[in-house]
């Protein structure tokens, strides 16, 4: 157990729908990052949050978007739901800013999009 | 462009017996190298981290072995266990941006 958590485990929802995607980094730990995994596709970072404040952005869609509340969980939204937005979405947390400090990553969500 | 490629796609081994998942990256500059085992519908767990100065790291029955002049690395499991049934993630820290750069993985099945 890495210590982060992610809800919900698995979401089922329909095109055009928009669904909110929820992580709780590890105890101390300020940073929060967000990848989607598609079948048979590695890892794509998406968006890195440090201390409440976006710090990086990746290959994230303009309908999706996040951010990170004072208590240090993160939401990831997800609008204008497509068929290839299905995949399993992992959050990540690690204690700085930056890439140097080790990444927790949590059990994902996996979301369905019919 | 930076990319990180990884051999095989996939593997099936018997248990007890060792294999060694291949890496190669073009990522350049080069800031480290971690790999990863992802269980199936779970989250990646690191298992080592190496940098520019490191040929080989352990973690139990997992070695890591890194040849920067040739920007390669394996990751060697000896006497494999049906737990290492799992995908294997290289990640390559580095590039002009220095991000991390996922390769797609190896998936491994160990079987009795």
């Amino acid at each position: 157990d890495s210590g982060v958590t992610q809800t919900p485990k698995h979401l089922i929802t329909a095109t055009g729908q928009r669904v909110t995607l929820r992580c709780s980094p590890r105890s101390g730990d300020l940073s929060v990052y967000w990848y989607q995994q598609s079948l048979d596709q590695g890892l794509q970072f998406l968006i890195h949050y440090y201390n409440g404040e976006e710090r990086a952005k990746g290959n994230i869609l303009e309908r999706f978007s996040a951010q990170q509340f004072p208590d240090l969980h993160s939401e990831l939204n997800l609008s204008s739901l497509e068929l290839g937005d299905s995949a399993l979405y992992f959050c990540a947390s690690s204690v700085g800013q930056t890439l140097s400090y080790e990444q927790y990553f949590g059990p994902g969500t996996r979301l369905t999009v019919t | 462009k930076n990319q990180v490629e990884q051999s095989p796609q996939s593997l099936i081994i018997l248990e007890g017996k060792n294999c060694t998942l291949q890496c190669n990256y073009t990522v350049s500059p080069f800031s480290n190298l971690r790999w990863y085992k992802q269980d199936t519908g779970r989250g990646p767990v690191s298992l080592t981290i190496m940098t520019f100065s490191e040929n080989t790291k352990s973690n139990g029955r997992y070695t890591a072995t890194l040849d920067a002049d040739t920007k390669q690395s394996s990751l060697h499991i000896t006497a494999s266990q049906l737990s290492d049934s799992a995908s294997y993630i290289c990640v390559v820290r580095g590039g002009a941006t220095n991000k991390l750069i996922f390769g797609t993985g190896t998936l491994l099945a160990v079987q009795p």
